[in-house]
């Protein structure tokens, strides 16, 4: 089975720095991605791990460990503007071999930024 | 912007009725994968096109069906609507997804709000 998770919600405070976990049991694993999406929008690509380690954008990195099956998303000198909810998801095989995936989500971490 | 557009925004209904919802793919895009989100959920996959035929669907019963056209645009049909069908439905384009281009994503369309009353 697939099965993903992530906090609901969590609040911090501009200028800070925050850390939203996300971890994940799922047949097969090709890469997981991270998405924010504000209310009401479509979901935009923030980052992109296959390896494990740290991949590092801006304000914006994401960490993976494959063996644990768990990666994080780290916001840095945050803005009121982060306030958004931020979905994991992970790119597993449609059949095996095919070389076709899908995106299984998680439900989301709404984050709030408070001044 | 990502070049994903989808038709139209808001859309209302009554059970038992059918609905049809469009999406245009980014340019160069030949997969488009449809996802169905309800309130305070994540998106939950229903299905993907590649080449006009479906090439992989969720746990999504038979009267959620779907179209690819020639130009990559694709369509949506739901029949029998019920009220669990109020949902943001969002489709996604992206290359074909092969072992050797892993490192491309799925781009989103501003989605369609569907709400059966």
């Amino acid at each position: 089975g697939q099965n993903i998770d992530q906090p609901t919600e969590m609040t911090a405070t501009e200028g800070a720095i925050v850390q939203i976990n996300c971890t994940y049991q799922t047949s097969g694993f090709n890469g997981l991605f991270w998405y924010q999406q504000h209310a009401g929008e479509a979901p935009t690509f923030l980052s992109y791990n296959v390896l494990d380690g740290l991949e590092e954008k801006g304000r914006f990195s994401s960490f993976l460990s494959r063996s644990k099956g768990y990666s994080y998303l780290l916001l840095k000198e945050l803005q009121m503007k982060d306030s958004a909810s931020y979905l994991c998801a992970v790119r597993d095989p449609l059949y095996s071999g095919a070389g076709s995936y899908q995106l299984t989500f998680g439900k989301g971490t709404k984050l709030s930024v408070i001044p | 912007e990502t070049g994903v557009t989808q038709s139209p925004t808001h859309l209302i209904k009554t059970r038992g009725q059918q609905v049809t919802l469009r999406c245009s793919s980014q340019s160069g895009h030949n997969t488009v994968s449809w996802y169905q989100q309800a309130l305070g959920q994540g998106p939950q996959f229903i299905f993907q096109y590649y080449r006009e035929e479906e090439n992989g669907r969720g746990n999504f019963p038979p009267r959620f069906s779907g179209l690819q056209f020639p130009n990559y645009s694709s369509e949506l049909n739901v029949n029998a609507l019920e009220l669990d069908d109020s949902a943001l439905y969002l489709c996604a384009s992206s290359l074909l997804w092969t072992a050797s281009d892993s490192t491309d994503t799925q781009y989103f369309g501003p989605g369609t709000r569907l709400t059966v009353l």
